[in-house]
């Protein structure tokens, strides 16, 4: 069975370091790879998407994502933190065999504070 | 368009009472889903429906029914509440399910049961 791992719980960053969140995904085939943003008390939205090309993929907000075959992981990226990215960060694989419409397997989170 | 809307916001229930989470979209979507999201775990898939009268259970699908009588509404109901489903409740919804479509969600049902 497929599955996603985000092996930090919560992270904290300052305003304007870098940032970078991990996602491993454990899956069979050519993933379909996602990160969403869940902003408190807000539903998700969707950041970025990979399903195939080019492996650095572009989001909103100004993050990136770089799908890496070999080390089955998803790593979500932004050069420089903003304090309104302070929110929880699903790292999610779409299950895409058979009859499996839109099923959306999603890591456990993490959690970005921003120091100012 | 209003995307995809829940109610209520925000359910006290006691244990054994039942009650039926709402949620619509207005994008004509075919696919229409309910995770659950709890502390740790992410969110799990209850059920999800790939047209109106066409239901199947997701990942965690015990304790809760579902129908699709219409494109845009995918009500969630909860028979006998247990403290245990006491958890954030999201419906999301997309063109057609396949892995290309982006899932819209909607805001959230936070549902505590007493």
């Amino acid at each position: 069975a497929q599955s996603v791992t985000q092996p930090d719980i919560h992270i904290t960053v300052s305003e304007g370091a870098s940032l970078e969140l991990r996602c491993n995904y454990s899956y069979g085939a050519t993933p379909y790879l996602f990160w969403y943003v869940q902003s408190p008390g807000q539903g998700l939205q969707l950041l970025l998407k990979y399903f195939s090309g080019d492996t650095l993929v572009q989001g909103i907000k100004g993050f990136e994502a770089e799908f890496k075959r070999s080390q089955s992981s998803f790593n979500l990226r932004k050069p420089s933190v903003h304090w309104s990215d302070a929110a929880e960060y699903f790292c999610a694989v779409h299950d895409a065999g058979g009859t499996s419409y839109g099923k959306l397997t999603f890591g456990q989170g993490t959690i970005l504070t921003v120091h100012p | 368009n209003a995307g995809v809307t829940q109610t209520p916001k925000f359910q006290v229930l006691k244990t054994g009472q039942s009650m039926t989470l709402q949620c619509a979209q207005d994008m004509n979507h075919e696919y229409m889903s309910w995770y659950r999201q709890d502390p740790g775990m992410g969110l799990r898939l209850i059920h999800y429906s790939v047209g109106a009268g066409i239901t199947d259970q997701g990942e965690v699908p015990n304790g809760y029914n579902v129908s699709r009588s219409t494109t845009e509404d995918f009500p969630l109901r909860l028979l006998s509440a247990a403290p245990s489903q006491t958890s954030v409740y999201f419906c999301a919804s997309s063109y057609r399910g396949s892995r290309t479509d982006t899932q819209y969600f909607g805001p959230g049902t936070r549902l505590t049961v007493l």
